[in-house]
């Protein structure tokens, strides 16, 4: 059965700093998705990886994909006020390419 | 292109009440998933529907049901309502394309 852990799931940080958030899957999967939610809000696409060694980068924010090791970072560099939001990854159950099967997120407070 | 649209956006509910919620995928996506949040917690899938049936079904009583229309559109239907069922509901839309899901704004569903 695929599991997804992500951590932390507590970050706060200041504004200016860099952090990484680790996403680990517990079976072979072959996409894995990383999602912003803002509270009370739905869930918002950031990047789709899908193949071993996938780096994406939007703004400040940077995803990798290592499919050995089963796991996937997402890097923030020189946090703003505005990243703050739960960050969430989902990863593609095996022979299934539509459902998602989702870490807890981590909750991001960038502090001024 | 609308996107994914849910409604109602927010319903409040008595204990034992039944209760639909309804979603429209965006243009070119032919599976809806459903995703159960909540309070603090990440999406749990509750089921999938393709080609107007369930192809997924995830940890959820059988007082969760759902449908799927030929325009693709899709409603779940929640039976004998539950104080536990107060949850963020959303839809979410994937294309035989792949790219991962989009998710609706969700509906808020309180239950008293």
């Amino acid at each position: 059965e695929l599991k997804v852990e992500q951590n932390p799931l507590f970050l706060s940080m200041q504004e200016g700093k860099n952090y990484t958030i680790y996403c680990n899957y517990s079976t072979t999967s072959d996409r894995l998705y990383w999602y912003r939610q803002d509270p009370g809000k739905s869930l918002e696409s950031l990047f789709v990886l899908l193949s071993n060694g996938a780096v994406k980068q939007e703004g400040r924010l940077m995803a990798s994909l290592d499919t050995k090791a089963r796991l996937s970072t997402l890097h923030i560099t020189a946090a703003v006020h505005d990243l703050s939001a739960t960050y969430f990854c989902a990863v593609g159950a095996a022979g299934n390419n539509r459902k998602l099967i989702w870490g807890l997120g981590t909750s991001l407070a960038v502090n001024p | 292109d609308a996107g994914v649209t849910q409604s109602p956006t927010h319903l409040i509910k008595t204990r034992g009440q039944q209760v639909t919620l309804r979603c429209s995928p965006k243009s070119g996506h032919d599976t809806v998933s459903w995703y159960q949040q909540a309070l603090g917690q990440g999406p749990q899938f509750i089921f999938q529907y393709y080609e107007e049936e369930e192809r997924q079904r995830g940890n959820f009583p059988d007082r969760f049901s759902g449908h799927q229309f030929p325009n693709y559109s899709s409603e779940l239907n929640v039976n004998a309502l539950l104080l536990g069922d107060s949850a963020l509901y959303l839809c979410a839309s994937s294309s035989p394309l792949g790219g991962g899901a989009f998710f609706g704004q969700g509906t808020r569903l309180t239950v008293v």
